[in-house]
């Protein structure tokens, strides 16, 4: 079966770190490109990170950019998205998505940044 | 970067309705737009992928059409299981946008 599994996600303190990992089974994963898209609680989707089929290219949101780093490894089938100086308005749902459209989505791991 | 507008932000729609739901770019985005579903408490889903194409396994009551800043979302015949929201989102530049969002309710 095709399909992303997330894991990670739990409750950090403001300023506090976190790695979320995405595994990858069912498909030829190193033939993909992979992202991290975000959903804070009932609002809508937000592209996060995206990172190519060989690592060698990653992009970011403005909003995580220096403090998050996506990274792979193909030999894991594995996604990875380490997160840093996490803030309050990290708190979200957050999905790996497969392929440069988004074409399969796992069902996310919720990450709660509080006090 | 790229802003995606989605208008309506909330429609009520009877079963067996035409519906239409709208994407505008900001700027030209050749064909990079995709549509997605999205019911509560799940994950979304891909309906189309380059503008008009349709992933495998969606019905074909789901067609999308458009191409540089004006796109279009049309399920032909609204059935029960179709009540959802529907983003769209460009995969033209980086970074990637996603439209607000239009939320398909029952009427």
């Amino acid at each position: 079966e095709v399909q992303l599994v997330e894991s990670g996600g739990v409750v950090v303190q403001p300023g506090g770190s976190l790695r979320l990992s995405c595994a990858a089974s069912g498909f030829t994963f190193d033939d993909y490109t992979m992202h991290w898209v975000r959903q804070a609680p009932g609002k809508g989707l937000e592209w996060v990170s995206l990172i190519s089929w060989d690592g060698g290219s990653t992009y970011y949101a403005d909003s995580v950019k220096g403090r998050f780093t996506i990274s792979r490894d193909n030999s894991k089938n594995s996604l990875y998205l380490q997160m840093n100086s996490l803030r309050t308005e990290d708190t979200a749902l957050y999905y790996c998505a497969k392929g440069a459209s988004l074409l399969l989505w796992g069902q996310g791991t919720l990450v709660t940044v509080s006090s | 970067d790229i802003q995606m507008t989605q208008s309506p932000s909330s429609l009520s729609a009877s079963v067996g309705d035409r519906v239409t739901i709208t994407c505008r770019a900001s700027q030209g985005i050749s064909n990079y737009l995709a549509w997605f579903q999205q019911k509560p408490g799940k994950a979304p889903k891909s309906l189309i992928y380059a503008a008009s194409s349709l992933q495998s396994g969606v019905p074909s009551k789901f067609s999308g059409s458009g191409s540089g800043t004006d796109f279009t979302l049309t399920i032909s015949s609204l059935q029960p299981e179709d009540f959802a929201t529907y983003y769209c989102q460009q995969y033209n530049s980086y970074p990637i946008t996603f439209g607000g969002g239009t939320k398909v309710e029952i009427k």
